[in-house]
């Protein structure tokens, strides 16, 4: 399976506190990318890395890209209640399509 | 920004009946259309990879003859679910994508088989 590795599976923490997600891929990727999805529903893109690029900003997250080590990691800081979700990292590979990591579940607690 | 309008969101059918869910984007052309399936706390899995005007590229270990895929324009492109069975019930979620929008998702559909 092309399928990437996310870790944890499931993560809960505290209103304030810091989540970070680890995904690995096992494939020469084009771009990966960030996704969230809340229960039952569609999917929120929201982050894009190219495959030279190292790290990105986007508001409270911060996504790393270690291509030598077919790795990336997302950073939310500061979280809120409303971040509780599933989030899926995905990689667009050669053929350009995007194949989806197994997903963590993240619970931010008030 | 981009829009992907997916119907039904929700449909429940009886075993053996076929089920046709659409994808359409709204205010832009897809140059390519993928379609996912979602089991329950699990991740996508990727189905298969439609152009318009040409056959659908099937992942390994999908049925095509089980999931018909049709690209008819740019804008639109189905599923349809043959001869349903309740392994079949799960969440359908259709995407796609443009060189300026990049890849962009429907709401998806979630298909209970009775």
């Amino acid at each position: 399976s092309q399928q990437g590795e996310e870790d944890p599976q499931a993560l809960s923490i505290q209103e304030g506190e810091n989540a970070t997600m680890n995904c690995s891929y096992k494939t020469s990727i084009n771009n990966l990318q960030w996704y969230r999805q809340n229960s039952g529903r569609g999917l929120v893109h929201l982050i894009l890395i190219r495959s030279n690029e190292r790290e990105k900003h986007s508001g409270r997250l911060r996504v790393t890209l270690d291509t030598s080590k077919k790795s990336s990691s997302l950073l939310i800081t500061a979280s809120r209640a409303a971040d509780t979700a599933s989030y899926f990292c995905a990689t667009e590979q050669g053929f350009q399509k995007l194949v989806f990591g197994t997903g963590t579940r993240l619970l931010v607690s008030p | 920004g981009a829009v992907v309008s997916q119907h039904p969101s929700r449909v429940i059918c009886k075993s053996g009946t076929s089920v046709k869910i659409e994808c359409r984007s709204l205010d832009f052309q897809a140059t390519t259309m993928f379609w996912y399936r979602q089991f329950p706390k699990q991740s996508l899995m990727l189905m298969a990879t439609s152009n318009e005007g040409s056959k659908a590229t099937y992942e390994q270990g999908v049925e095509k003859d089980k999931f018909l895929i049709n690209h008819a324009s740019l804008t639109l492109s189905t599923l349809t679910v043959t001869s349903a069975h309740p392994e079949d019930s799960s969440f359908y979620i259709c995407s796609a994508k443009q060189e300026r929008y990049g890849y962009t998702f429907g709401s998806g559909t979630r298909l209970t088989v009775v």
